[in-house]
């Protein structure tokens, strides 16, 4: 069936810092890729996302790039700022149409 | 525009009562799913809908039953609460899955004492 591993957290930073969350999938088929961020209290929404092998999603300075050689999407951003914190779930959506999501990884940034 | 509508925000229940958490959408959307988010593992797929009559189970269904009468109502029904059911629930809807993005509700907080 199909998978998302996720790196654990917390991931702890500064503002300014560089961000990378790595995420690497297990899938038949080519499935599209997402990016959902969850803030304190809230539901999940989307920050992006990628259809098929190259595409590269972006959002509010956050960026992936749907690699299928190593069947990975990882999370990017330059520099963060405090109001980035939340939780960071990198999700798949394959031909059955039943999401399959990661554990989440949870991202701090300090001032 | 309401989008997915999660209703009670927070609940408590004794062991043994049972309860229907509400979830209504107003997008028209065919997809819509039931989550549960226990700290540290993510989401897991109680049961989906891709349609109005139409549901199946998920990842972790026992003690829940859904309906789906409407395309905009999908409650989600818990008889007979166990603490093992304390948990944040997600109600989430799309269009036609595939590509298309995933809308949450704000979640309804359980807990079962």
């Amino acid at each position: 069936g199909n998978s998302v591993t996720q790196m654990e957290g917390p991931v702890t930073l500064s503002e300014e810092a560089f961000l990378t969350i790595n995420c690497t999938y297990t899938a038949t088929g080519y499935p599209s890729l997402f990016w959902y961020v969850q803030y304190p209290g809230e539901g999940l929404q989307l920050l992006l996302k990628a259809t098929k092998a190259d595409d590269k999603g972006s959002n509010k300075g956050f960026e992936a790039t749907y690699r299928k050689e190593t069947t990975s999407f990882h999370l990017e951003k330059g520099s963060v700022q405090v109001s980035d914190s939340a939780v960071y779930f990198c999700a798949l959506m394959g031909g059955s149409y039943i999401p399959t999501f990661g554990r989440g990884t949870s991202l701090i940034v300090h001032p | 525009n309401a989008g997915v509508t999660q209703t009670p925000k927070f609940r408590i229940l004794k062991i043994g009562q049972s309860m229907t958490l509400q979830c209504t959408q107003d997008m028209n959307h065919n997809y819509m799913y039931w989550y549960r988010q226990d700290p540290g593992m993510g989401l897991k797929l109680i049961y989906y809908s891709v349609g109005a009559g139409i549901t199946d189970k998920g990842e972790v269904p026992n003690g829940y039953n859904v309906s789906r009468s409407t395309t905009e109502d999908f409650p989600l029904r818990l008889e007979l609460a166990a603490p093992s059911q304390t948990s944040v629930y997600f109600c989430a809807s799309s269009h036609s899955g595939g590509d298309e993005k995933l809308f949450f509700g704000s979640g309804t907080q359980l807990s079962v004492l």
